[in-house]
């Protein structure tokens, strides 16, 4: 079975600073894909940024950038230039990847995230 | 660009009472899953469905049901309820074999209050 671990329950960050949350994971799989969702108070589930294992190169998006680190089984989120629009629960998630379909999505706990002005 | 579309989007229901809850996937998405998010905790799966059958179940009480229809959506059937049942339920869709794991798309939820 697989779990996802993110060790930070909350966290806190000014304006225009970088932050960067925890994640790891457990799983037997050698390919998969890994998933940051962002949960604003409006509790829509957006997705943030993904990353496929079999890729070396860490995945970016705008202001998010992910570590990832396969042996390790740690995937980071690095936040860069935080916006008060960043204040959410960050899940981190994983996905088996089953080639052909996709699976269910497995969550972590999740971190809280407030940017502060 | 069309979004999964859940309704309702808020549901008041009695205890031992019935809801069901509707899931609408994107255009073309044929697969759907449903998950359950309690208060202050990340979501669990519930069940799945592709091409109008089963295909994954998780922890789904007996007394919730799920199907999917010819038109691809999904209704969640949740009976007897109970006080904790009261969550958030997402419903998510997906096309198998698709254009990218991009295509996996959640719904805004329905949020369920069991009183």
């Amino acid at each position: 079975a697989q779990t996802v671990t993110q060790s930070q329950p909350e966290m806190s960050v000014q304006e225009a600073e970088t932050v960067t949350l925890s994640c790891t994971y457990d799983t037997s799989e050698s390919n998969y894909y890994l998933f940051w969702y962002k949960q604003p108070p409006s509790r829509q589930m957006i997705l943030v940024i993904r990353q496929e294992a079999y890729k070396q190169q860490n995945a970016t998006e705008n202001r998010f950038s992910v570590n990832f680190q396969k042996a390790a089984k740690s995937f980071s989120l690095k936040i860069s230039d935080s916006q008060l629009g960043d204040t959410a629960m960050y899940f981190c998630a994983f996905m088996k990847d089953l080639k052909t379909s996709y699976d269910k999505v497995i969550f972590g706990p999740g971190t809280s995230l407030s940017v502060i002005p | 660009a069309a979004g999964v579309i859940q309704s309702p989007r808020h549901l008041i229901k009695e205890k031992r009472e019935t809801a069901t809850l509707k899931c609408y996937p994107i255009p073309r998405h044929d697969t759907v899953y449903w998950y359950q998010q309690g208060p202050g905790q990340d979501p669990q799966f519930l069940i799945s469905f592709y091409e109008k059958m089963q295909s994954d179940k998780g922890s789904i009480p007996d007394r919730f049901s799920a199907q999917q229809f010819s038109d691809y959506h999904s209704e969640l059937n949740m009976s007897s309820l109970e006080l904790g049942d009261s969550a958030l339920y997402f419903c998510a869709s997906s096309r198998a074999a698709g254009t990218g794991v991009g295509g996996y798309t959640f719904g805004s939820g329905t949020r369920l209050t069991v009183v």
